[in-house]
């Protein structure tokens, strides 16, 4: 089953705009993550917001974490060509300390 | 260093036939993770080891399904039987240590057809 639902499933955008991305997710959560997918890399870690925590900046992107709405969102700045792929949020659920659960991703195209 | 990484990279298998599918983790990595993932969907999580003990096999979908890490290291995950619907990307991950904490690194995949 998965954990996350991510809206918009598909997202298309301008080199140089920025792309935000939702996830919701259904049961408490330790810590949510973010990753990314593209054919070239396979799925690389992003970033890790434990659920004491409301927001988290990493180069370029920037998540938010809302518990009491179950909701999180991941924010690219600037993007570029190369930040075209899949993005998904993985919950780690308080009866589990290592299980990743994942949404169904939201697929990021950045046009050059 | 060397990362996580899959062999075969893909794989066709005749339904009926048994698949064998091999993840090489990083090195000292305590926790090895097997998922699935369906085209165009997220990964599913299968089973979990903490060095050779496999703690976690609850996301196997069916008895078809067998992983083992006898040495701590090297993982197999074995489909017995493969049906159309195992057709999907096997993804291997690993952290060094137990804990939500803990980054998980993802090989490449295995992407299986069964024909």
């Amino acid at each position: 089953s998965q954990q996350g639902e991510e809206d918009p499933q598909a997202l298309s955008i301008q080199e140089g705009e920025n792309a935000t991305m939702n996830c919701s997710y259904k049961t408490s959560i330790n810590n949510l993550q973010w990753y990314r997918q593209n054919s070239g890399r396979g799925l690389v870690h992003l970033i890790l917001i434990r659920s004491n925590e409301r927001e988290k900046h990493s180069g370029r992107l920037r998540v938010t974490l809302d518990t009491s709405k179950k909701s999180s969102s991941l924010l690219i700045t600037a993007s570029r060509a190369a930040d075209t792929a899949s993005y998904f949020c993985a919950g780690n659920s308080g009866g589990s300390n290592y299980k990743l659960t994942f949404g169904k991703g939201t697929l990021l195209t950045v046009n050059p | 260093g060397a990362g996580v990484s899959q062999s075969p990279r893909y794989k066709v298998a005749k339904r009926g036939q048994d698949v064998a599918l091999r993840c090489d983790p990083i090195s000292g990595h305590v926790s090895l993770f097997w998922y699935q993932q369906a085209l165009g969907q997220g990964p599913e999580f299968l089973t979990y080891f903490q060095n050779e003990a496999q703690l976690d096999k609850s996301g196997l979908p069916s008895d078809r399904f067998f992983a083992e890490r006898p040495e701590g290291s090297v993982s197999t995950l074995k489909i017995q039987r493969t049906q159309q619907e195992d057709s999907a990307v096997y993804l291997c991950a690993s952290s060094l240590a137990q804990g939500p904490y803990n980054e998980q690194f993802f090989g490449p995949g295995t992407r299986l057809t069964v024909l």
